[in-house]
């Protein structure tokens, strides 16, 4: 498999602008996690899906932030307007409903600069 | 999700064993304890988990004391390619809000 695939790898954006970024977690799987790392903040989840449905974003920090999963292999976490603060490495990880005992595969993430 | 707490840091010479303790005296039952590790630049990797007994593969070992209150990640033969931060955690469910805390950032000293 190849595993969990994240784009872009890296971009440089204007505040203002928006941000879309896109996963592609493992075939298979039906929980799709997304989370932000920041060196202050460290690694923080944003969102979590379970068959396509949003279950908890209680981490997603305002309403300029959405994630949307339109089917089980696909999914986007969209930043409109981004600010500089939104800078971050954004990851998206993807496991399966098979207790006991599963591991969460995560992408490489996107790296995000806003300027 | 089980509160866990590992030191902030670590230094290990490279080729001795690395042994890296958490803490989780509230962990349930039915809770496993996970161990992540994220080199620098990369998304966090799977290392190895467990719930009651001491586990081992071909990346670590994992020791679980009898009352499951702490665990301990051990690296075997540290090498530079070791150096990373490690996450234990120890989720209600795999599946289910898993929580990251800060880690232990791992140094491989040559």
């Amino acid at each position: 498999d190849a595993g969990v695939i994240q784009s872009p790898r890296h971009e440089v954006t204007e505040m203002g602008q928006e941000v879309t970024l896109r996963c592609k977690p493992i075939s298979g799987h039906d929980y799709l996690f997304w989370y932000r790392q920041t060196m202050m903040r460290g690694l923080e989840l944003l969102i979590y899906f379970n068959n396509n449905v949003p279950i908890d974003d209680s981490g997603m920090p305002e309403d300029r932030f959405s994630a949307k999963m339109p089917n089980a292999s696909f999914s986007t976490l969209k930043i409109q307007p981004s600010e500089p603060r939104d800078s971050a490495v954004y990851f998206c990880a993807s496991t399966w409903d098979r207790p006991p005992g599963n591991t969460i595969y995560f992408g490489e993430g996107s790296w995000l600069t806003v300027v | 999700d089980a509160k866990t707490t590992q030191p902030p840091s670590m230094d290990c010479a490279e080729g001795r064993a690395a042994n890296l303790p958490c803490n989780h005296s509230t962990i349930s039952g039915n809770e496993y304890v996970y161990w992540y590790r994220q080199i620098h630049s990369q998304g966090p990797q799977y290392i190895i988990h467990g719930l009651k007994n001491n586990e081992t593969n071909e990346m670590a070992s994992l020791i679980i004391t009898e009352d499951r209150k702490s665990s301990t990640l051990i690296l075997p033969h540290a090498t530079l390619r070791d150096t990373a931060v490690y996450y234990c955690i120890a989720p209600k469910t795999s599946y289910d809000k898993v929580i990251f805390g800060p880690g232990t950032s791992l140094s491989v000293i040559p």
